[in-house]
């Protein structure tokens, strides 16, 4: 099956403790994404890469760190930097015609305690 | 700034009727428009998008109108059925094909079909 896939769905982590969410994508798409959703909150953006080796900051990047060593690949760090990690992340990536159109994983709730 | 604005958190309808949801904008850059649909712990799924050079695009029971001189789209569904209950996101992006393109969300609105 072609999609994106997140992993682990549901993650608890110690407050002060790093931990990486990963993001593999068999759709051959360039671009990919990391939005954070918050209840009652849209989704917002942490990080994107329009390309392998290159990425850039979205709106609400600090405390957080990405990679794209390979195109099918995006993982996410939470940081010990991030003050309010517990949310829902969500990792995407753009494809179709004309190519406008962003798709969206499952997801993968983290819980800091 | 929120550029992006879904001011109606909720939105109940019945069975069989029309649902609108609506969204406003601020960026007068957003070229091209885009609803999802989401359920609870799942990603949103996208259903029906819109460029700006279009005022109406349609897909089954869903239609996007496009008021650019208004800042404003919605996205109509109808009839609506009970499996239609779910948070809908209205999102645009700056930059359509382009390399920097990234979308802005608006925080959703909770539509409930009743049976």
């Amino acid at each position: 099956d072609g999609g994106i896939t997140q992993s682990p769905k549901y993650l608890f982590r110690k407050e002060g403790q790093n931990v990486t969410l990963s993001c593999e994508q068999n759709l051959n798409h360039d671009a990919m994404y990391w939005y954070r959703q918050d209840p009652g909150q849209g989704l917002r953006l942490i990080y994107y890469s329009q390309i392998v080796n290159d990425f850039q900051k979205g709106d609400i990047a600090e405390g957080y760190s990405v990679s794209r060593e390979k195109k099918e690949s995006f993982p996410l760090t939470v940081t010990s930097a991030q003050k309010n990690p517990t949310a829902f992340y969500l990792c995407a990536s753009r494809g179709g015609n004309p190519g406008n159109t962003i798709y969206f994983g499952e997801g993968s709730w983290l819980t800091v305690v | 700034d929120q550029q992006v604005k879904q001011n109606s958190p909720s939105l109940s309808v019945q069975e069989g009727r029309i649902s609108i949801l609506n969204c406003d904008y601020t960026n007068s850059m957003f070229d091209y428009f885009l609803w999802y649909k989401k359920y609870p712990a799942e990603g949103p799924t996208f259903l029906i998008s819109i460029s700006s050079i279009k005022d109406k695009n349609e897909d089954g029971r869903f239609t996007v109108f496009l008021n650019k001189s208004a800042k404003h789209l919605s996205l109509h569904i109808v009839p609506s059925q009970p499996g239609d209950s779910a948070v809908y996101f209205c999102a645009a992006s700056a930059n359509s094909g382009g390399s920097n393109y990234k979308l802005t969300f608006g925080k959703g609105t909770l539509l409930t079909v009743n049976p």
